[in-house]
C-alpha cells in the first residue's frame, strides 16, 4: 500500500449505530488530518494531530471522536450521528503540521450516509 | 476571517485546448500560500500545484501554471492542452502561519472531445 488509505469507502448507518472510519497513511509524515465534504460546501477542516498531539478541533460536535494512536494510523468513532452529517470524510497528512507551507496528501474518503 | 471565492459554476473546454479556473482570497496576512487541488469523481484530493506569497515567479507544473496577481489577490489556474482526464472538480486552497488549509467551494470542469 501506499500513499493514504481509508477504509471503509462507503459506509450507511443508522443514527443510533456506532462506527469507525480509519485512515493509514505509508508517507513517514506526522500530521494527521480529519476533513467533512458535505454537498455544495468547501472542505471543513475538523482535527488535527500533530506528532500524535491533537492540535486542532475545529467545534466539531462530541458525536465525533477521533483518535491517533500512532503517526501512521487516525481513526473518527462515530456515535447517534445525525443525517446531517452525511458527507464525504476525507483523511489527509503532511510532514509536519507546523509548517505553513505544507503539502497534504489526501485519501480517497469514506461515503458516509446516515439514515 | 480568511476568505477563498471560486464563482465559476461549471467550466467546459474542448480537449487539447487551455483553460483557466478562477480563484480569489482576501487575507491580510502577508505571508501565506496558495494551492490547487483535483478531485475526480473516485473523491481523492490531488495536489497539483503551490504558490507563495513572497514567490517572484508564478508557479508551475508541467501542463499546470498558476497566475499569482498579489495585488488583485488572485490565483487562477491555467490548464494547457485539456485531456479528458482532466474532467474533475477544482478546489482552490489557501494557509496562512496558523498552517491550516482554508478551500473554496470548488469548480467543475468537463473536458470535451
Amino acid at each position: 500500500e501506499t500513499g493514504v488509505t481509508q477504509t471503509p469507502r462507503h459506509l450507511v448507518m443508522g443514527m443510533t449505530n456506532k462506527k469507525s472510519l480509519k485512515c493509514e497513511q505509508h508517507l513517514g509524515h506526522n500530521a494527521m488530518y480529519w476533513y467533512k465534504q458535505s454537498a455544495k460546501k468547501p472542505l471543513e477542516l475538523m482535527f488535527v494531530y500533530n506528532f500524535k498531539e491533537q492540535t486542532e478541533n475545529n467545534s466539531v460536535p462530541s458525536r465525533f471522536s477521533p483518535e491517533c494512536p500512532n503517526s501512521s494510523h487516525l481513526f473518527l468513532h462515530l456515535h447517534t450521528l445525525q443525517p446531517e452529517d452525511s458527507a464525504l470524510y476525507l483523511c489527509a497528512s503532511s510532514q509536519d503540521g507546523r509548517l505553513a507551507y505544507n503539502e497534504q496528501f489526501f485519501g480517497p474518503g469514506t461515503r458516509l450516509t446516515v439514515l | 476571517a480568511q476568505k477563498i471565492t471560486q464563482t465559476q459554476p461549471g467550466m467546459f473546454v474542448q480537449e487539447k485546448e487551455a483553460v483557466t479556473l478562477d480563484c480569489t482570497y482576501d487575507t491580510s496576512d502577508q505571508s501565506y500560500g496558495l494551492f490547487w487541488y483535483k478531485q475526480p469523481s473516485s473523491g481523492e484530493m490531488i495536489f497539483l500545484i503551490y504558490q507563495g506569497s513572497y514567490d517572484e515567479q508564478n508557479a508551475t507544473e508541467g501542463r499546470y501554471s498558476l497566475n499569482f496577481q498579489k495585488a488583485r489577490k488572485s490565483a487562477n489556474l491555467v490548464i494547457s492542452a485539456s485531456q479528458l482526464g482532466d474532467s474533475a472538480m477544482y478546489f482552490c486552497a489557501w494557509v496562512g502561519t496558523n498552517s491550516k488549509l482554508t478551500f473554496g467551494k470548488g469548480i467543475t470542469l468537463s473536458v470535451r472531445p
